[in-house]
């Protein structure tokens, strides 16, 4: 079964350094990955995806991911960091059983510090 | 512009009482309509998905059921809820282009006393 995994519960980075979010990933086919965020009490928002293609994927708000298949790996990462950024972050994979369904990793707690 | 809604936002039911929430789609027709719960304000699980009207696949086994009485309305159900029933549920959808990824409603905090 597909499976994704965030090995960092937070993450603390200095407002205009750059960040990155760890992701792994495991599938026996192609992968569909994908990288969300979510604020407080609110539901979940779509940043990125790769499906097929270059592996550096770019999304919403500056954030972009590499995909790197040998590493198995789907990294988060943007150039400089805002305050704003500060959030929980997940990556999920598309499940191989069909019914466009999504496995999310446990997600990753982003704190940017002035 | 939001397309999803869910309701109610926040809820507060005693253990034994019954759950409805509802989640309904604008815009848009036979989509793929999805119920997660996060537990703990960390990770999402799959609870149910739904292809199509009374379309339902329960992903876990649990005190809770779902229904889709029509095209756009997925609705979240139990008869008695648990102390375990507790957490934040998300409505997704597959969005208007289908392209994998999902799209989420605000959620509805669900807490049981």
């Amino acid at each position: 079964a597909q499976s994704v995994a965030q090995p960092e519960d937070q993450v603390n980075v200095a407002e205009g350094n750059p960040l990155t979010v760890k992701c792994t990933y495991s599938v026996s086919g192609n992968p569909y990955l994908f990288w969300y965020v979510q604020y407080p009490n609110r539901g979940l928002q779509f940043l990125l995806k790769y499906i097929t293609g270059d592996n550096l994927v770019k999304g919403s708000y500056g954030f972009e991911a590499e995909f790197n298949k040998s590493q198995t790996s789907f990294h988060l990462k943007k150039p400089s960091a805002l305050v704003s950024d500060s959030a929980l972050y997940f990556c999920a994979v598309r499940d191989e059983g069909g019914g466009n369904k999504l496995t999310f990793g446990t997600g990753t707690q982003l704190k940017v510090e002035l | 512009s939001q397309t999803i809604h869910q309701w109610p936002a926040t809820l507060v039911q005693p253990v034994g009482s019954p759950l409805s929430l509802e989640c309904t789609v604008e815009g848009t027709s036979n989509p793929n309509l999805y119920w997660y719960r996060q537990a703990a304000g960390r990770g999402l699980q799959l609870l149910f998905y739904s292809v199509g009207i009374g379309q339902i696949s329960s992903e876990v086994p649990q005190n809770l059921s779902a229904s889709r009485p029509q095209d756009r309305q997925f609705i979240l159900s139990s008869k008695k809820l648990l102390l375990s029933d507790s957490g934040f549920y998300l409505c997704a959808w597959n969005g208007h282009l289908n392209t994998g990824e999902l799209f989420f409603g605000e959620g509805s905090r669900l807490t049981v006393l």
